[in-house]
């Protein structure tokens, strides 16, 4: 079945450093992948998407490129900053629309960002 | 717009009592889901509906769960009777078939505990 694998946590980071988070997946044909992010004591939020190959998702200075050659979607930030403190998941949805719209969620990634 | 509502925030109960957990999907989404997230086993879809009707259930952990939708705007999730191992942060979250890359829109979350 579908899955998604995410680097093992957490990470902690000084703030302005370089961030990237591994994101690999397994899934038929094409699917739909996103980041999302949850802030402490709240529901998670899209972060970014990408829809199809070679796809490149941008948002809040956070990007992610749909690697299918490499069945991946690293998240990175360049410069990161003490308000990107949260847990960030990993996703995939095989079919975007119709009758299977669920989502796949790897198991999420603590970030603490220092001052 | 208010985005997807969840009540109550926050559950305490004893161990054999029954509890309901509400939720708002947003205005004109025909996809509502339910998730669990715990430390041990990270975010869970417990079930789905598409337009009022269960999809798929196969994430609802035992018969203890059950959960409806009468209509497009209103969803629970029952436990009777609760568990102290039922003990988790219950998400709900809504999207819409229309909206392109089945994007989920998640509400904060009822933080329950089971003593």
């Amino acid at each position: 079945g579908d899955s998604v694998t995410q680097m093992e946590g957490p990470v902690t980071l000084s703030e302005e450093a370089f961030l990237t988070i591994n994101c690999t997946y397994t899934a038929t044909g094409y699917p739909s992948l996103f980041w999302y992010v949850q802030y402490p004591g709240e529901g998670l939020q899209l972060l970014l998407k990408a829809t199809k190959a070679d796809d490149k998702g941008s948002n809040k200075g956070f990007e992610a490129t749909y690697r299918k050659e490499t069945t991946s979607f690293h998240l990175e930030k360049g410069s990161v900053q003490v308000s990107d403190s949260a847990v960030y998941f990993c996703a995939l949805s095989r079919h975007p629309t119709g009758a299977n719209s669920k989502l796949t969620f790897g198991k999420g990634i603590t970030l603490s960002v220092r001052p | 717009d208010a985005g997807v509502i969840q009540s109550p925030r926050h559950e305490v109960t004893e161990m054999g009592q029954e509890v309901t957990l509400r939720c708002k999907p947003i205005s004109g989404h025909d996809y509502l889901f339910w998730y669990r997230q715990t430390m041990m086993r990270g975010l869970e879809l417990l079930i789905y509906f598409n337009n009022n009707v269960p999809i798929d259930d196969s994430g609802m952990p035992e018969d203890r769960f059950s959960a409806k939708m009468p209509n497009a705007s209103f969803s629970t999730l029952k436990i009777q009777p609760s568990e102290p191992r039922d003990s988790a942060v219950y998400f709900c979250a809504s999207s819409s078939s229309g909206g392109g890359a089945n994007e989920q829109f998640f509400g904060p979350g009822t933080r329950l505990t089971v003593l």
